[in-house]
């Protein structure tokens, strides 16, 4: 079964700092995606970035980075000159070819002015 | 500690038919969330259950769509009458406590299929 493990409950980062956002899973599948969804009040789940297993290179999107590492399981989240609007809960998932998707457990991030 | 359950895993409905779909949240939790993932989009907000009250439906789709959280059993999101376009998974959550900056525990989802 594939498991995802969010080790950090809260983070806390000052406004225009970075913070990191960890995650791992485990998977015996060699294909397969990774995402990092953000969680504002409205509940509405919010893509911020997603990687394909195949591929090397890191994904980006404006100040929202990951750092995969394929063989350690590994799927962090960094996020640049943080915003008071990043305010929100962050879940990494994980989803195999098939649409199956498993979600963390999520990590509580405050952005302090 | 089981965590959060759902079944089926795949509902297969032809159109006009009713779907049910069951979640039993996590051991202690009493709040519960359903969202909806389209084809290539990400999950959408449904709505928030606690013990036998709706508290948020804003994301539920005004007809042909319920929500019930009993006392006893399961969260039960039930379609009627089913259009191709309710083809989605179906991901339920749950949270010991309400607001949306507690943990919530998701299950493996439903996949519904409407052929």
């Amino acid at each position: 079964a594939q498991t995802v493990t969010q080790s950090q409950p809260e983070m806390s980062v000052q406004e225009a700092e970075t913070v990191t956002l960890s995650c791992t899973y485990d998977t015996s599948e060699n294909n397969y995606y990774l995402f990092w969804y953000k969680q504002p009040p409205s509940r509405q789940m919010i893509l911020v970035i997603r990687q394909e297993a195949y591929k090397q290179q890191n994904a980006t999107e404006n100040r929202f980075s990951v750092n995969f590492q394929k063989a350690a399981k590994s799927f962090s989240l960094k996020i640049s000159d943080s915003q008071l609007g990043d305010t929100a809960m962050y879940f990494c998932a994980f989803m195999k070819v098939d649409n199956d998707m498993r979600f963390g457990a999520g990590t509580r991030l405050t952005v302090k002015p | 500690n089981a965590g959060v359950m759902q079944n089926p895993r795949h509902l297969v409905r032809r159109r006009g038919q009713e779907a049910r779909l069951r979640c039993s949240p996590m051991k202690g939790h009493s709040h519960v969330y359903w969202y909806r993932q389209l084809p290539e989009e990400g999950l959408k907000f449904m709505v928030y259950l606690q013990k036998e009250n709706i508290i948020d439906e804003s994301g539920m789709p005004k007809e042909r769509f319920s929500a019930e959280f009993p006392k006893e059993g399961p969260s039960i999101l039930r379609i009627q009458q089913v259009v191709r376009g309710d083809s989605a998974a179906y991901f339920c959550a749950s949270s010991a406590q309400r607001g949306y900056m507690d943990e919530q525990y998701f299950g493996p989802g439903t996949r519904l299929t409407v052929t």
